[in-house]
């Protein structure tokens, strides 16, 4: 499968708890996006890479969300001291670097904090 | 102001029924322009891209008015399998910001 991959697809963790995703994007794409999504709603931007660089961050990633994406491939993200608020669909998407492509996802990880 | 707006519905319609969906986007910088389709617990995956002089696509149309920064889904003929919530999203230029908008979607049931 060439289309971009997320890991885990579940995750269920305790609240104060930290955990981390990874997201694989499609392998020519230099573009990366995360999204959270909670029911009923659109994807919600929370950042955006370009290669390695982050270059935009949503003001909804507080202090407790980082993400990286080393070596421009694979992408993580993490979220330390997880609360309840946190329980959603974090969805990654990648696209090439022509402004005017779509972007692709990946079939998200569903987080719930209990 | 929303950078996409949407109607979210939801539009119940029957089978064989016409339905339109509408989005506005609020920067005229907007480059390219996307209708999604994200199944019940499922990833958003693009349905069409929608071009300036309008686009079709078996049952579906997708048109955009860059003068009133609009952009319309039609779909014929709709089928049991056509439910689902339509993601309108907008792609503004720009090299070091995000440029992928996403309305809130708008979710279409279509009944028996």
């Amino acid at each position: 499968d060439t289309g971009v991959s997320q890991n885990p697809r579940h995750k269920i963790t305790k609240r104060g708890q930290n955990v981390t995703f990874r997201c694989d994007p499609i392998s020519e794409h230099n573009r990366l996006y995360w999204y959270r999504q909670t029911l009923g709603q659109g994807p919600e931007f929370l950042t955006y890479f370009q290669n390695e660089a982050q270059l935009e961050k949503s003001r909804l990633l507080s202090d407790r969300f980082s993400a990286e994406r080393p070596k421009g491939s694979f992408s993580t993200l993490e979220i330390q001291r997880t609360e309840q608020g946190d329980s959603a669909m974090y969805l990654c998407a990648s696209s090439a670097r022509t402004d005017q492509t779509e972007a692709f996802f990946g079939q998200g990880t569903r987080l719930t904090v209990v | 102001r929303k950078e996409v707006e949407q109607d979210p519905g939801p539009f119940n319609v029957p089978e064989g029924a016409t339905v339109a969906f509408n989005c506005t986007y609020s920067n005229s910088a907007s480059q390219s322009f996307f209708w999604y389709r994200q199944d019940c617990r499922k990833e958003p995956k693009l349905l069409m891209s929608v071009y300036s002089s309008g686009n079709e696509d078996g049952r579906f149309t997708a048109q955009l008015n860059r003068a009133s920064q609009y952009i319309s889904l039609l779909i014929r003929d709709s089928k049991l399998s056509d439910s689902a919530t339509y993601l309108c999203v907008v792609n503004r230029l720009g090299t070091g910001a995000n440029n992928l908008f996403f309305g809130t979607g708008t979710r279409l049931t279509v009944i028996p």
